[in-house]
């Protein structure tokens, strides 16, 4: 079985600060691990993954993270936030063997960037 | 279109009534797959489409609720006797296969309130 824990529901930064969003994973097999984001009244948009190989990943909008397995996490940074990238976010993981097309999501995390 | 299309994007029922959700899914995508998001909650995995296999149906939460495909084009959810709980979000996503190099596109959901 698979779960997903993403630490805080709402994380709020000011425009130009780090975001970090935490992302704790379990996993009986190595995992694939995903970013998810949804911007409000759109559908979920792939940010990143880590499937093997680099554990640092990068992904659009400036975004990377780094898959570390005796933490098992993932959590997703970005050095310098924008307004635009207000948004919720979601990490997931997939089973890398058998029935590996499902994904397993957290709750997710809503981030706000003040001015 | 480029993307996964859900219609209704909006659905107010009665409770005891059934409700029917569509998916197009992107043109020449042979998976398809249903999540569920109610408020608060991570995505909940509910049905998966690949080709002409069987489907797996495993995170159907009861017997109300039911999916089809023809092919590999437009799939129907529908829900029976709808109930409070059943209110939430309901994603359907596409992606060309199951392969981990294949980029899983969602649409921008059903939003279904049972009143």
């Amino acid at each position: 079985a698979q779960s997903v824990t993403q630490l805080g529901s709402h994380v709020s930064v000011s425009e130009g600060a780090l975001v970090l969003l935490r992302c704790n994973y379990s996993s009986s097999v190595p995992p694939y691990l995903f970013w998810y984001v949804q911007y409000p009244n759109q559908g979920l948009q792939l940010l990143l993954k880590y499937t093997t190989g680099a554990t640092l990943v990068k992904g659009i909008n400036g975004f990377e993270a780094e898959f570390k397995k005796s933490e098992t996490s993932f959590h997703l940074t970005k050095p310098s936030a924008h307004m635009s990238d207000a948004a919720e976010y979601f990490c997931a993981v997939r089973r890398s063997g058998g029935s590996n097309y499902k994904l397993t999501f957290g709750k997710g995390t809503l981030l706000t960037v003040n001015p | 279109g480029a993307g996964v299309s859900q219609s209704p994007s909006n659905k107010v029922t009665e409770k005891g009534k059934d409700v029917e959700l569509r998916c197009d899914p992107i043109s020449g995508h042979t998976a398809l797959y249903w999540y569920r998001q109610r408020l608060g909650q991570g995505l909940e995995f509910l049905i998966y489409f690949q080709g002409n296999s069987a489907p797996d149906k495993s995170g159907l939460p009861s017997d109300r609720f039911s999916a089809e495909r023809t092919g590999e084009s437009v799939s129907t959810l529908t829900i029976q006797r709808t109930q409070q709980e059943d209110s939430a979000v309901y994603l359907c996503a596409s992606s060309l296969g199951t392969g981990i190099g294949n980029t899983i596109y969602f649409g921008e959901g059903s939003w279904l309130t049972v009143v």
